[in-house]
Order: structure tokens, then sequence, then C-alpha cells
């Protein structure tokens, strides 16, 4: 089946500072990629669509300047927190998928706490 | 407007008992839906899918569900509940190509297993 990986799967920074987590297709070419934010006990919430290329499609209330998305290959897929603050601290999952699939294939995640 | 509800946050069965976990969901167009597990600091695993055709899916881990359209559900069943079945579960809806629309996830089900 399709894999999808990220990097790096735990980090921990300091207020202030810019974290960035990748997304990888490892076994397929990726033209849409997801990124995702879940809170302890909670949904999985959307924060942008990336299709390889194109610049992100951020979902209402996510900061663009903030969230900075790259998709510059059809198996990579980049998303840098600028300027994190303890309130960034959270998991974040990216998914993959491409228009033959009909379903999203999930990366295991990257938990990021903020000090 | 599009949205899925899990109306159960949280459920406890013997290990051994049967399971079924609820999903409501109200969607414009054809829905395509989807059970997830998430095991804790982990990403998702696809368990089923429904897009057409047979209304009783089968999925991986002995789990399956019930498409009913008349009652805009979609539950998750399983007859045996092991210890290891343990863990969160979304119930999502989405478009066909994966790729052209965004999953909306319910709140999630937390399934705890008594021995």
């Amino acid at each position: 089946g399709a894999v999808v990986s990220q990097h790096p799967s735990w980090v921990i920074c300091k207020s202030g500072t810019s974290v960035k987590i990748e997304c990888r297709s490892l076994d397929f070419q990726a033209t849409t990629m997801f990124w995702y934010r879940q809170f302890p006990k909670q949904s999985l919430m959307l924060m942008a669509t990336s299709n390889e290329g194109s610049k992100a499609t951020y979902e209402q209330g996510v900061e663009k300047d903030k969230f900075l998305i790259n998709h510059a290959s059809l198996t990579l897929s980049t998303l840098t927190v600028t300027s994190a603050h303890p309130e960034d601290s959270s998991f974040y999952i990216c998914s993959a998928t491409q228009a033959a699939y009909n379903e999203q294939f999930f990366g295991p995640g990257t938990r990021l706490t903020v000090l | 407007a599009q949205s899925v509800t899990q109306p159960d946050i949280h459920i406890t069965v013997s290990e051994g008992a049967s399971l079924e976990l609820r999903c409501n969901y109200s969607y414009g167009a054809t829905p395509y839906l989807f059970w997830y597990v998430q095991s804790p600091g982990q990403g998702l695993q696809l368990l089923l899918k429904y897009f057409s055709g047979d209304t009783l899916v089968q999925g991986i881990k002995g789990f399956e569900a019930e498409f009913k359209r008349s009652q805009s559900s979609f539950n998750l069943r399983k007859p045996s509940v092991h210890w290891s079945d343990a863990a969160e579960y979304f119930c999502a809806v989405g478009p066909y190509s994966s790729n052209t629309g965004k999953l909306i996830f319910g709140q999630g089900t937390t399934l705890q297993v008594k021995p």
C-alpha cells in the first residue's frame, strides 16, 4: 500500500523559533497533500490543502503567514511553523493522495512542543 | 452543511463482547465514507471505506460497517472485541476523488476494552 512518512516524529523548540516538518510519499507521486492539526483528545482539523507546484489553500482561521506550506515536488511537502509559541504545540498529521486514488494516506504524525 | 457526528465520545466494552460505534453524516453530494483507527501518538489507519455497491463493507481486523442511506448512518461493528482494539476511532466523509475535496471527520470515539 501507499506509504507516507513524516519527519521528525517529535520536536521540542523554544518560543520564537521556527520549525519545519516534512511529509513524504515514499512509493507514489502525491499531487495533493493535506496538513491536519490535532489537539489532545480531539479530532483532526484540516489546516490546508497543497497541490504540487501551486500555492496551498488554507482553511478559514488558519494563518498562512504562520504556517508556511511548500509542495515543491511530487513526493515532498513541508510545513513550517514560524515564530512558534506554546499555543502551537500540537500533533501535526499530513496525508497524501493523487487523482487515481480514492483515499488519503496518512503519515504517522509529528508531535510539536513549544517551550 | 457537511458534517459527521459520532454520538458516543467514550465507549467501554468487555473483551470478547460485540461492539458498535455510531456515525451519522450530512453531506450534499454522494457520500464516500471511511472509518479510521488511531492509537495514541500515532497516525490514522484506514479500517474500511464505502463508495458504492454492497452496503455492508468488510474491513481489516475483523471490522465491518453498514451504510444506511435512509438513516444517513455508517456504523462500525465488530462481533468480538480484543484488548488490542482499544484506540480512538474516527468516521469521515469525503469526495470520491480524494484530491478534489477534503475529508470531514467526526469528533472521534474512544474505545476502552475491559479484561
